[in-house]
């Protein structure tokens, strides 16, 4: 079971927009810890999409946000693409043992 | 711009020592969090354990002390050592650089992943 609580699946037509939730405590998110977002293509290695909670890295469409508040954050994924279909992660460091927290994943699929 | 390359043994037997290398090309190895992070089949992504460049090392507890990392900065690469190895070792090995401070670090360069088996 994964420190941080992602929805295991979410689904959208293409151009319609999607919200991925990520959910966690006192000791990582809700301690004011940053959120960080990667994207899985199946087949491929995760790619850093979001960082520092809604920071873009070069080459990442404004297609995709994010945003913290509290113990959660979101990734926001607006005019879906074909292309968006993965798998996508959320992370945060934690106080606790683990300093590298990492959700269960999200299955995007566009339908 | 960084690549990170993963190598070593596809295949490691029961109760040994799993041992591969990440060589990294382009850009600086100080001041990162050097990382490995592995995925077993059909799951989420677990983080095994960094170093960073000026000596602070940290492994997953659930790994329970089995885990090292080390950095050779002299030959660019960084390496990863899992003794007693059991079938739940399965995965994708990931190596990935991490930026930014302990509590921020975010991994902006991931290798493509090597397939390690823990099978007899």
């Amino acid at each position: 079971q994964s420190v941080l609580t992602q929805p295991p699946s979410v689904s959208g037509a293409p151009g319609q927009t999607v919200t991925i939730s990520c959910t966690g405590t006192s000791a990582n998110i809700g301690a004011n810890f940053d959120v960080h977002w990667y994207q899985q293509v199946p087949g491929a290695a995760p790619k850093l999409l979001i960082y520092h909670n809604s920071l873009r890295p070069s080459g990442v469409p404004d297609r995709f946000s994010g945003s913290k508040s509290a113990t959660s954050a979101s990734l926001v994924i607006t005019g879906l693409q074909a292309e968006d279909e993965a798998e996508y992660y959320c992370h945060s460091y934690d106080n606790g043992l683990s300093p590298v927290v990492f959700g269960g994943g999200t299955r995007l699929t566009v339908l | 711009q960084v690549q990170l390359q993963e190598s070593g043994p596809g295949l490691v037997k029961p109760s040994e020592t799993l041992s591969l290398t990440c060589s990294v090309s382009g850009g600086s190895m100080s001041s990162y969090y050097w990382t490995w992070i592995r995925q077993s089949p059909g799951k989420g992504l677990e983080w095994i354990g960094y170093n960073y460049h000026y000596g602070t090392t940290k492994g997953n507890p659930s790994l329970k002390s089995r885990v090292s990392v080390l950095i050779d900065t002299s030959r660019r690469q960084f390496s990863l050592r899992l003794s007693g190895v059991t079938a739940e070792d399965t995965a994708m090995y990931y190596c990935a650089r991490g930026s930014g401070p302990v509590a921020g670090t975010h991994f902006d360069s991931w290798g493509q992943g090597i397939q390690v088996t823990v099978s007899s």
